[in-house]
């Protein structure tokens, strides 16, 4: 059965720090690793990585997927309260065609 | 605008009632989903349909049943063999459902969502 354990559950931040949101996942037929971001109601589209070691970038948000050591990073940089919100990672299962997603990390951004 | 749409947004039920939550998107997307989300954690998969006519249980089918009788429409039923149905209900589609037949740098699997159905069992 496919995992995606992500960490920390929530986090409490300051404007303008920094974070880092973890992904661990095991998954038998791995097609690639979405990060989602949930405000109020419907998750949406960040990330999509499917190749080790290739930063993604939007703005102040990136990401890295390392498929060796099955995990993935979202780091979020010079934090806005904007950002406050429900981070959700998903990884795709090739054979099974849909996604598996963890329990997401609750970020807090405090003015 | 192509998007998803979900209704009702809110619904409150007694208990050993069904209740049908509907889901239409205008994306002219070939697979649709349904997902369960809990205070506190992420989404659980209900259902899933990649093609007309055809769709798999996800891992808590339980007590729910669906349609795919349209591509646009993929409308959930809570039914009252679902013991704890008070939840928040996420639709969402992807222009592709099946491996192997996507190529993944197209993106044809990433998931477009609906806002949600809030269901309240009383």
């Amino acid at each position: 059965e496919d995992k995606v354990v992500q960490s920390p559950l929530s986090l409490v931040v300051h404007e303008g720090d920094t974070v880092t949101l973890n992904c661990s996942y095991e998954v038998t037929n791995f097609r690639s690793l979405l990060w989602y971001k949930q405000e109020k109601k419907a998750p949406t589209f960040l990330f999509m990585l499917t190749s080790s070691g290739i930063e993604k970038k939007s703005g102040r948000l990136s990401s890295i997927l390392d498929k060796k050591e099955l995990f993935s990073i979202l780091n979020i940089t010079a934090t806005q309260t904007g950002d406050s919100a429900v981070y959700l990672c998903a990884v795709d299962n090739t054979n099974a065609g849909k996604s598996t997603f963890g329990d997401g990390t609750t970020l807090t951004v405090k003015p | 605008d192509g998007g998803i749409t979900q209704s009702p947004k809110y619904l409150f039920r007694k208990e050993g009632q069904n209740v049908t939550l509907s889901c239409e998107q205008n994306l002219n997307h070939d697979a649709m989903y349904w997902y369960r989300q809990d205070p506190g954690q992420g989404l659980r998969l209900i259902y899933y349909s990649q093609i007309v006519n055809d769709f798999q249980k996800g891992d808590i089918a339980e007590g729910y049943s669906v349609s795919r009788e349209k591509k646009e429409s993929f409308p959930l039923t809570v039914t009252s063999a679902q013991k704890n149905p008070t939840a928040f209900y996420l639709c969402a589609s992807s222009i592709y459902g099946t491996g192997g037949l996507v190529r993944v740098s197209s993106g044809a699997n990433v998931l477009t969502f609906g806002a949600g159905s809030r269901l309240t069992v009383l």
